[in-house]
């Protein structure tokens, strides 16, 4: 497709629970980002992919977050033993990486619900 | 620490009239701007950016203003359309290895054009 693709739209799950979320690139950017937004709060950065590397993995809020990147195109973010605060927006963001100052074209998102 | 502010929650103008958004940072090291519309259940839209080499970048009814010794920049939009509606965001980074990545965003200002 032509832009950033996200799935599933919406997740509803019980706390405990493990999930995944997918980010389908925009084709031939190298760099890929992962975000979340809570109720009433901007976007808060996960993390940042180079490639299928992860230079910079600080925002990820504690151990039960990983993301990993395949093929340098589509990457998984995991969330496991989930807990309600993981209740939020997580959205994904390409750009094509190798150019500097360059804007990043975001996902619909992934609305994460956990009950 | 919010290092990208967005002081005001929203802002309601008239159909044809300018609006105007305000963002401040706080960290000098940011190089790069950027100003995002979101609307409801889809992800942000990249609108328009400036580099801080420069005060000022227009494209069409959009236009950013820089004032770096101030740290602050405002997004200018006239005239106003209803279909302007939606939350804004303005967004930063500091170019670091020769490609931004984490964005910092301010938490959004809910821009109401009335007809």
């Amino acid at each position: 497709g032509a832009g950033v693709s996200q799935s599933p739209s919406n997740k509803v799950t019980e706390k405990g629970k493990d999930v995944e979320l997918r980010c389908d690139p925009i084709s031939g950017h190298t760099a890929l980002y992962w975000y979340r937004q809570s109720l009433g709060q901007g976007l808060e950065f996960l993390i940042y992919f180079q490639g299928n590397s992860a230079p910079d993995k600080s925002g990820l809020p504690s151990d039960r977050f990983s993301a990993e990147r395949t093929g340098g195109s589509v990457s998984t973010l995991t969330i496991q033993r989930t807990q309600q605060e993981d209740s939020a927006v997580y959205l994904c963001a390409s750009s094509p990486g190798q150019v500097p100052n360059q804007p990043q074209h975001f996902g619909d998102g992934t609305r994460l619900s956990i009950l | 620490d919010q290092q990208v502010k967005q002081n005001s929650p929203s802002l309601s103008v008239q159909e044809g009239r300018i609006s105007i958004l305000n963002c401040d940072y706080t960290n000098s090291m940011f190089d790069y701007f950027l100003w995002y519309k979101k609307y409801p259940a889809e992800g942000p839209t990249f609108l328009i950016s400036i580099s801080s080499i420069k005060d000022k970048n227009e494209d069409g009814r959009f236009t950013v203003f820089l004032n770096k010794s101030a740290k602050h920049l405002s997004l200018h939009i006239v005239p106003s359309q209803p279909g302007d509606s939606a939350v804004y965001f303005c967004a930063a980074s500091g170019n670091s290895g020769g490609s931004n990545y984490k964005l910092t965003f301010g938490k959004g200002t809910l821009l109401t054009v009335n007809p």
